[in-house]
């Protein structure tokens, strides 16, 4: 399997404007999560998918942010408008149990570097 | 609100050494806590899961022990290697089922 797959890997945009990352989870796997992770506030879970239905998305940080599921192959995170200090690495992760983040081995893709200039 | 800390921030050691990071957290009432390994530029990689029931879990040359009482955690790493460097993360959940994260601590070991 090729693993969580992420796109694009690196993004810069300019504040303002509308961004949208992609995240493909292992075949399968029943659990999604998208993280965020900055020097500031380290690593933080955004929202959390459970057969394609959202399941807390209190960590989402404001309207501007939303994510979406359509189907157990793909996801989205968009931002929009876009601001500095949405900056940050962002993770997509998957796993086989409906137990929530905490109580399963969840997969990791390799993160979009996102800079807002 | 969960807060973890993890110390030291960084550990620099020569090939071979024992280590030990450790893990704390400020409310106790805990069902498991995870440890992670993070590469640079890469996503992380789940290493141990102890559940609260447990007081300690082994995978190979990693041993994780769990304090609950005292808000602690330890990850052992036995005879390390240059392969191990890496950023180790702990995670309990916050509210609810919701992971808070420490910052990590940033190890490298030379040869």
């Amino acid at each position: 399997d090729a693993g969580v797959i992420q796109s694009p890997r690196h993004e810069v945009t300019e504040m303002g404007q509308e961004v949208t990352l992609r995240c493909k989870p292992i075949s399968g796997h029943n659990s999604l999560f998208w993280y965020r992770q900055t020097m500031m506030r380290g690593l933080e879970l955004l929202i959390y998918f459970n057969n394609n239905v959202p399941i807390d998305d209190s960590g989402m940080p404001e309207d501007r942010f939303s994510a979406k599921m359509p189907n157990a192959s793909f996801s989205t995170l968009k931002i929009q408008p876009s601001e500095p200090r949405d900056s940050a690495v962002y993770f997509c992760a998957s796993s086989l149990s409906s137990g929530g983040p905490m109580n399963t081995e969840a997969f990791f893709g390799q993160g979009t570097r996102l800079t807002v200039v | 609100k969960q807060e973890v800390t993890q110390i030291p921030a960084a550990l620099s050691v020569p090939e071979g050494e024992n280590l030990v990071l450790n893990c704390s957290f400020t409310d106790s009432a805990i069902y498991n806590l995870q440890w992670f390994r993070q590469d640079p530029g890469k996503g992380l990689t789940s290493l141990l899961l102890i559940q609260s029931s447990q007081r300690e879990q082994t995978s190979g040359r990693l041993n994780a022990s769990l304090d609950k009482s005292s808000g602690r955690s330890t990850l052992y790493i036995a005879a390390s290697q240059p392969g191990d460097s890496a950023t180790y993360l702990c995670a309990v959940p916050g509210g609810s089922y919701i992971p808070t994260f420490g910052r990590g601590t940033s190890l490298i070991v030379h040869p």
